[in-house]
């Protein structure tokens, strides 16, 4: 499985945007990326997953070079309700189901106000 | 949808007992990851079922874990003795062929005394 590095923590203050980057030089051809947020007392929640270039939906974007080494999600405006760990992932779907993915220990973003 | 059920939220237990985790996945989910979350380690993964087939469990600590999936909408992860070690919060989450990713519940958290 490709490992992912991203920073250990990051701030910000409200009405900001915030990129975090994640560094995955290892991965496979098949390999999608895909970013949770998890709040304190629960369980992680997804946000996006891309393969590569460009992907926005209501909640962020998630940009992904071509080379596919690394990946930025992009949160535009945060609030304080955007504090929350962030982790980053690497791995392929299956055809017969899911293959379980590994978990780093995330970038713990602070928003100000 | 109710998403995936966990139950107990919270258990504390004496050290040598055995602990039953339960997870109700989302219907029509066709697979389930169990992880484990504390300060030091992070999220780890445990075990995952892809159509109520162990697929991986590498993860598993040791022989004192084990886990179940009886049929589609029931799995258990057994603890048996449980050790102070054991503590952290559980979490079960199910998925049906990503890219849309895992729906995790709000966890287990147990604490062995």
């Amino acid at each position: 499985l490709a490992k992912t590095t991203q920073p250990i923590s990051m701030d910000s203050y409200e009405g900001q945007e915030v990129n975090i980057t994640c560094s995955h030089n290892n991965i496979a051809t098949n390999d999608y990326i895909t970013w949770y947020q998890q709040f304190p007392s629960q369980g992680p929640r997804f946000i996006i997953q891309g393969y590569k270039t460009k992907v926005t939906n209501e909640v962020a974007s998630l940009f992904i070079p071509a080379d596919r080494k690394s990946s930025t999600l992009s949160l535009p405006r945060v609030s304080l309700s955007d504090t929350a760990v962030y982790y980053c992932l690497v791995g392929v779907p299956s055809g017969g189901g899911a293959d379980g993915l590994t978990f780093g220990k995330g970038t713990h973003l602070i928003i100000q106000p | 949808d109710a998403g995936v059920i966990q139950s107990p939220r919270h258990e504390v237990t004496e050290m040598g007992q055995e602990v039953t985790l339960r997870c109700k996945p989302i219907s029509g989910h066709n697979s389930l990851f169990w992880y484990r979350q504390t300060m030091m380690r992070g999220l780890e993964l445990l075990i995952y079922f892809n159509n109520n087939v162990p697929i991986d469990d590498s993860g598993m600590p040791e022989d004192r874990f084990s886990a179940k999936m009886p049929n589609a909408s029931f799995s258990t992860l057994k603890i048996q003795p449980s050790e102070p070690r054991d503590s952290a919060v559980y979490f079960c989450a199910s998925s049906f062929n990503r890219p849309y990713g895992y729906t995790f519940g709000s966890g287990t958290r147990l604490t062995v005394v």
